[in-house]
């Protein structure tokens, strides 16, 4: 089964409009970390955004924010005020197992291209 | 953020020989150091995962006699590809990791092989 599954392959938003791109995740470990991350065309992997399974409360940075729901097994991430250089492709990605452990790696789910329209 | 540089970003070489890609941490110090590998329009898929003084750690299918992985210093990982082939064509990312809730990534490196 995947452990990281992002079901949108693209969506669309109008700049200054607020969106959400799907993140569902499976694992047994109760100790995990949830990450997402954006890929502009150039290639470079920039770090958004973290959830501890721990963490009481949902992640925020900026305009990110990671709507958390541990039931569902769901990380969802929430772009508000989206800009035209938001587009690009985001990657969720979890390391679960011993967090302390140097062997404990990330498992990237398919991505979502986003695309922001004027 | 922290920042990861990675060099060279693009390089071409004939097939039959061998290319170096350096991953530095370059200001922090990372214990644990990734590489992936990433095909057009694909998400990213981990070769190996090296640690400070030991040996690197491959992930099934990857060939740890073709990728050479060396993690010398806190700060500095190398993938050598030997042998290139074609098929060794891609985009490769290192990564490092600070602290088990950071990862951080390099701006990537296009290798093509001709």
């Amino acid at each position: 089964a995947q452990k990281i599954t992002q079901t949108q392959p693209g969506m669309f938003v109008q700049e200054k409009e607020a969106v959400t791109l799907d993140c569902t995740y499976d694992t047994s470990d109760p100790s995990y970390g949830l990450f997402w991350y954006k890929q502009p065309s150039s290639g470079e992997m920039i770090f958004l955004i973290y959830q501890g399974s721990y963490d009481q409360q949902n992640a925020t940075e900026g305009r990110y924010s990671l709507n958390f729901q541990k039931a569902r097994k769901s990380a969802n991430l929430v772009i508000s005020a989206s800009q035209l250089g938001d587009s690009a492709m985001y990657f969720c990605a979890m390391r679960d197992g011993n967090m302390n452990s140097g062997y404990s790696t990330l498992t990237f789910g398919k991505g979502t291209m986003l695309l922001v329209s004027p | 953020g922290a920042v990861v540089s990675q060099h060279p970003s693009r390089v071409i070489c004939k097939s039959g020989t061998s290319v170096k890609i350096e991953c530095r941490s370059l200001d922090f110090q990372a214990t644990t150091m990734f590489w992936y590998r990433q095909f057009p329009k694909q998400s990213l898929m981990l070769m190996a995962t090296s640690n400070e003084g030991s040996k690197a750690t491959y992930e099934q299918g990857v060939e740890k006699d073709k990728f050479l992985i060396n993690h010398a210093s806190l700060t500095l990982s190398t993938l050598t590809v030997t042998s290139a082939h074609p098929e060794d064509s891609s985009f490769y990312i290192c990564s490092a990791r600070g602290s088990p809730y950071e990862q951080y990534f390099g701006p990537g490196t296009r290798l093509t092989v001709t």
